[in-house]
């Protein structure tokens, strides 16, 4: 079955530091999507990119957050200057077949940021 | 925009009894509504999902129900098992492609 893969699972991090985070989508699935989890707490809901552009953001995704797909498949979120309360997991999503839509969202395994 | 509230944040039942988590939701303009089960350390998994043109849905021990009038919808899973254990999220979003608003989460214990 086709998977949400993300990259790296762990990675720690100096406050002040830029992170990219990187995921690869279901191959014809159309949204992409990035979570976050704070230990312990909601998934929240960062950003949603379709089309090669935001279609979405919330109030979280500031500045200092971007989002790329720099080629066909990888879908990256960007974190410029790390601070101690973007530490989290980081869940990238991809839903919508070209086929159909199911709804469903499918989740890669993701990224634990730490920062220090 | 859209806020979703689930209850109880936690939940112990016995093996075998029934669970029933409830969420509310805000936006008249939803109309999908999944649930998510997350293990320790795991990423969400859909265990289920209900679209608002129907108001019941039923997957072996686990059910969702849905009231649009009352903007509420319930998960019940029957016959429990230790394996059940896990946090559980309901969510909600518009159509295709838009954001799923998630809840805060039920800690579902089941004791064996």
């Amino acid at each position: 079955e086709p998977e949400v893969t993300q990259t790296p699972s762990h990675q720690v991090t100096q406050m002040g530091q830029e992170v990219i985070l990187r995921c690869v989508p279901i191959s014809n699935h159309l949204y992409f999507y990035w979570y976050r989890q704070i230990l312990g707490q909601k998934v929240e809901f960062l950003v949603s990119f379709y089309n090669n552009e935001i279609s979405e953001k919330s109030e979280i995704f500031d500045d200092q957050f971007s989002v790329e797909r720099p080629d066909g498949s990888n879908f990256t979120l960007k974190i410029r200057s790390t601070k101690l309360e973007d530490s989290a997991m980081y869940f990238c999503a991809s839903s919508v077949s070209s086929g159909s839509w199911t709804g469903e969202l499918f989740f890669g395994e993701g990224s634990r940021l730490t920062v220090l | 925009g859209e806020n979703v509230e689930q209850h109880p944040s936690t939940l112990s039942v016995q093996e075998g009894d029934s669970a029933v988590i409830k969420c509310t939701y805000s936006d008249s303009a939803s109309n999908y509504f999944p649930w998510y089960k997350q293990e320790l350390g795991k990423r969400p998994q859909l265990i289920i999902d209900i679209r608002s043109n129907v108001g019941e849905k039923k997957d072996q021990r686990i059910a969702v129900t849905l009231n649009k009038t009352a903007k509420h919808f319930s998960l019940h899973i029957t016959e429990t098992q230790p394996e059940d254990s896990a946090v559980y999220f309901c969510a909600a979003s518009r159509e295709y492609g838009n954001k799923l608003v998630f809840g805060a989460g039920t800690i579902l214990r089941v004791k064996s």
